[in-house]
């Protein structure tokens, strides 16, 4: 079946720019979660979805990053006036629900968006 | 908030041997401890998982052990194979939290 897909795949952007990250969660999926990934680096957590609100926004590294789900599906992850520390992986996973203790819900990942300030 | 470290960096085995690699996590609060594998240009998969009520879990080639007295977590491949050369990430949850922070990453290189 489909799994988490996500555009673009490369994203090239001047400093200063606004860019936009989508998400297409695996259908059904309540929860989804974004991630960012620098080269070299393990994960950082951004911001995760369960339904349409986002119950944890502590990861969002400053307030030029925002993102919102609509529908319950997909999820656009938004940065405004990039900079250069900006460039990353950006990674979208989605779970049937927020991970509980004892469901077996992992996440499915999404291949990334490559994104390059210049 | 919770740390994840993540040992060794690199790795390099040869093919048939073992590799092993561990991570400490800090936040006691912790329960759920999947693994990842990443290749190049994907995503990360996960590979196998452990919460916090079990000490040890099995799946073919590829184990986990949990310490919660001692907060550190391991992964263990058998008889590796040239496939198994990824990038591999531990995480640790706190799953009434439902944030996860990962490890670094470790680089795995199976030589033929």
């Amino acid at each position: 079946g489909a799994g988490v897909s996500q555009s673009p795949s490369n994203k090239v952007t001047e400093k200063g720019k606004d860019v936009e990250l989508r998400c297409d969660p695996i259908s059904g999926h309540t929860a989804l979660y974004w991630y960012r990934q620098s080269l070299g680096q393990g994960l950082e957590f951004l911001i995760y979805f369960q339904g349409n609100s986002a119950p944890d926004k502590s990861g969002l590294p400053s307030d030029r990053f925002s993102a919102e789900r609509t529908g319950g599906s997909v999820s656009t992850l938004t940065i405004q006036r990039t900079q250069q520390e900006d460039s990353a992986v950006y990674l979208c996973a989605s779970s049937l629900e927020v991970i509980r203790l004892h469901s077996p819900n992992e996440q499915y990942f999404g291949p990334g968006t490559r994104l390059t300030v210049t | 908030g919770e740390n994840v470290e993540q040992h060794p960096s690199t790795l390099s085995v040869q093919e048939g041997d073992s590799a092993v690699i561990k991570c400490t996590y800090s936040d006691s609060a912790s329960n759920y401890f999947p693994w990842y594998k990443q290749e190049l240009g994907k995503g990360p998969q996960l590979i196998i998982d452990i919460r916090s009520n079990v000490g040890e879990k099995k799946d073919q080639r590829i184990a986990v052990t949990l310490n919660k007295t001692a907060k550190h977590f391991s992964l263990h491949i058998t008889e590796t194979q040239p496939e198994d050369s990824a990038v591999y990430f531990c995480a640790a949850l706190n799953t009434n939290a439902g944030k996860s922070t990962f490890g670094d990453g470790t680089t795995l290189t199976v030589k033929p």
